[in-house]
């Protein structure tokens, strides 16, 4: 069963605090993403990675970093989190950059106090 | 840069009968088109993906694209409660995945 994982699920932290959020895939997929979702918006994404230590920008990729050093595990860092960094996070996984099918996680629900 | 806007808002339809989703986008040269059903608190599914003009169906879910119009709608056959979730429209181009244009989606409730 193919299956993409976030965790945590839910967050809370106080601004000013760094933030990890974890995402896993179990298919090897090559290209993983990050993306956000907010209330009238439709997902947008931070950051993009096609392999290994070979990460994009997306379109929003202020005040995010990304980690990749599995291909099956990717992370989005907040470094000193802000408070409209208020979000549900979203990662997807596909077998590579083109036209293939995204695979997306639960989500992680993140507040910023 | 691509602008997808995806209509009604919300949509509410007794189960059984047929919901309509719509989605218009403003590149035209647009040639990947897919509607996702997100249940609350859980990720994105894909239902289908269609590539050129015409119909592509997926069990219940049928899609129709009009790219000449900038159109592309879901139609879901015999809804059941279950189906009710957030749909959502994603265009893309030749780049792929990279360039992804999501809608705000339409929240779709099917009454018993």
């Amino acid at each position: 069963d193919m299956k993409v994982t976030q965790m945590p699920r839910y967050l809370i932290k106080r601004m000013g605090e760094n933030v990890l959020l974890e995402c896993g895939q179990d298919m090897s997929h090559e290209t993983m993403y990050w993306y956000r979702q907010d209330p009238g918006l439709g997902l947008q994404l931070i950051y993009i990675s096609y392999d290994v230590d070979s990460n994009s920008e997306g379109d929003i990729p202020k005040g995010y970093r990304v980690s990749r050093k599995k291909r099956e595990h990717f992370s989005l860092i907040l470094d000193s989190a802000k408070t409209n960094q208020t979000s549900v996070y979203f990662c997807a996984s596909s077998w590579d950059r083109g036209q293939d099918t995204q695979y997306f996680g639960p989500g992680t629900r993140l507040l910023v106090l | 840069q691509q602008k997808v806007q995806q209509s009604p808002e919300s949509l509410t339809v007794s189960e059984g009968a047929m919901a309509s989703l719509n989605c218009t986008f403003s590149d035209g040269t647009s040639n990947n088109f897919r509607w996702y059903r997100q249940h609350s608190a859980k990720g994105l599914e894909v239902l289908v993906s269609i590539f050129s003009d015409g119909e592509k169906e997926e069990g219940r879910f049928t899609a129709h694209l009009n790219r000449a119009n900038l159109h592309v709608s879901l139609h879901i056959r015999e809804p059941q409660p279950s189906d009710s979730a957030v749909y959502l429209c994603a265009v893309s181009m030749n780049y792929g995945n990279e360039k992804i244009t999501f809608g705000a989606g339409t929240k779709l409730t099917i009454k018993p």
